[in-house]
């Protein structure tokens, strides 16, 4: 089975502090994805990258920035969080091209709150 | 307009009952459908692919309305353990294997 790890379940920062979240996949995918999710609003995608070194932005990417150095390797950061970025956070993978194209794994998730 | 809408929910039902869930998608140029199912706390799981001919796994049945653009799954028999958020998510072919996922629908079986 394909394992998507986040490094942190449960995060607490201050207001104006730096922020990595990092995520890694086991299974040579090709897309990485970075979502938030909040009540009532639903999944909404960050930023994803779809080979080293390429990201592009998703629906709501500011504030935010990534980092893909590695294949296996997707980082978030929160160059100075925000109460408003307090929210789980869901790092995913994807093979694509290829057998099960599209079909995203998940990671089992960061809640970082923001003080 | 946004890209996949589901009704929020909830829905309860009891036991053994059947209950269908809609997705409407606005660009009929998406390609491949899919039904996520979240529990409480847990992230998004694949629940089934969604074919042009429908398909079913067990007491899970899916269905692809193209000329409609929805999505539809229908739960037959549920169980307790049918209780979850169920997220439905399209494809559009350009855009490098990204999900657009609805907001889900809360369903709770009661017994």
């Amino acid at each position: 089975d394909v394992k998507v790890t986040q490094s942190s379940r449960y995060l607490v920062k201050r207001t104006g502090e730096k922020v990595f979240l990092e995520c890694v996949q086991d299974m040579d995918h090709e897309n990485m994805f970075w979502y938030r999710q909040d009540p009532g609003l639903g999944l909404r995608l960050i930023y994803f990258s779809y080979d080293v070194k390429m990201k592009e932005k998703g629906d709501i990417p500011e504030g935010y920035s990534v980092s893909r150095e590695k294949k296996e390797r997707f980082s978030l950061i929160l160059e100075s969080a925000s109460t408003n970025q307090t929210s789980m956070y869901l790092c995913a993978s994807s093979l694509y091209p290829g057998s099960g194209a599209n079909v995203l794994t998940f990671g089992a998730g960061s809640r970082l709150t923001v003080l | 307009r946004k890209e996949v809408e589901q009704d929020p929910g909830p829905f309860n039902v009891p036991e053994g009952a059947t209950v269908a869930f809609n997705c409407t998608y606005s660009n009929s140029a998406s390609q491949s459908f899919f039904w996520y199912r979240q529990d409480c706390r847990k992230e998004p799981k694949l629940l089934m692919s969604v074919y042009s001919s429908g398909n079913e796994d067990g007491r899970f049945t899916a269905q692809l309305n193209r000329a409609s653009q929805y999505i539809s799954l229908l739960i037959r028999d549920s169980k307790l353990s049918d209780s979850a958020t169920y997220l439905c998510a399209v494809t559009r072919g350009s855009t490098l294997g990204r999900l657009y996922f609805g907001r889900g629908t809360q369903l709770t079986v009661w017994p």
